[in-house]
């Protein structure tokens, strides 16, 4: 089925720990997004992608690398990890955004859940 | 100030009542506008974009004021599925800022 799937869904691992989450989308769609989402904040970015080979910062990038060598691929690395980034990590997708008037929505996967004990 | 304000509730309605929710933001160079429904900690979903002349989607209305840089929602004839908690979402340049959520429970 067309869509945006995230895996693992649900993974614990130690502080130190290199971790990465995947994101696959079918959709062809230019822009992809990682958010995290914690109790009191909301959806925070962490980084996002224009295109493949196209990376930037969001609000929240400390501790965590992302690459986008495909177009339907955005995979989520967490080099050395911390107990501060256990969270449920959300990707997203959207056409085009880049004119002013663009009203175009994202679309999400369905989360991963990470612990980081 | 947070970009994205809205008031977390929750609102606890009976069923067929009518809700509203408000939400503001602080970019006045914001472009376009969201509401999004999240269920459980699930992935959030579109509910429905919001223009400037407002819009209506079955029981869902949403309006935006530019001037006082406001959005709201307003369901009507409330069911029981419509409990969950409500995002308001603003697009700046191209960046999503998400609210903290309006939580909904509506009650038999």
């Amino acid at each position: 089925d067309a869509g945006i799937t995230q895996s693992p869904r649900y993974k614990i691992t130690e502080t130190g720990r290199q971790v990465t989450l995947m994101c696959h989308q079918t959709w062809s769609h230019s822009y992809m997004f990682w958010y995290r989402q914690d109790l009191g904040h909301g959806l925070r970015l962490i980084y996002y992608s224009a295109a493949a080979d196209i990376t930037d910062k969001g609000e929240v990038p400390d501790g965590y690398v992302v690459s986008r060598s495909k177009t339907e691929n955005f995979p989520l690395t967490l080099e050395s990890a911390t107990r501060s980034q256990t969270s449920v990590y959300f990707c997203a997708s959207s056409e085009s955004v880049s004119l002013p008037q663009s009203n175009q929505p994202q679309h999400f996967g369905d989360g991963t859940r990470l612990s980081i004990l | 100030r947070k970009e994205v304000e809205q008031d977390p509730g929750p609102f606890n309605v009976p069923e067929g009542a009518t809700v509203a929710f408000n939400c503001t933001y602080s970019n006045s160079a914001s472009q376009s506008f969201f509401w999004y429904r999240q269920d459980c900690r699930k992935e959030p979903k579109l509910l429905m974009s919001v223009y400037s002349s407002g819009n209506e989607d079955g029981r869902f209305t949403a309006q935006l004021n530019r001037a006082s840089q406001y959005i709201s929602l307003l369901i009507r004839d409330s069911k029981l599925s419509d409990s969950a908690t409500y995002l308001c979402v603003v697009n700046s340049q191209g960046k999503l800022t998400f609210g903290t959520g309006t939580q909904l429970k509506v009650e038999l």
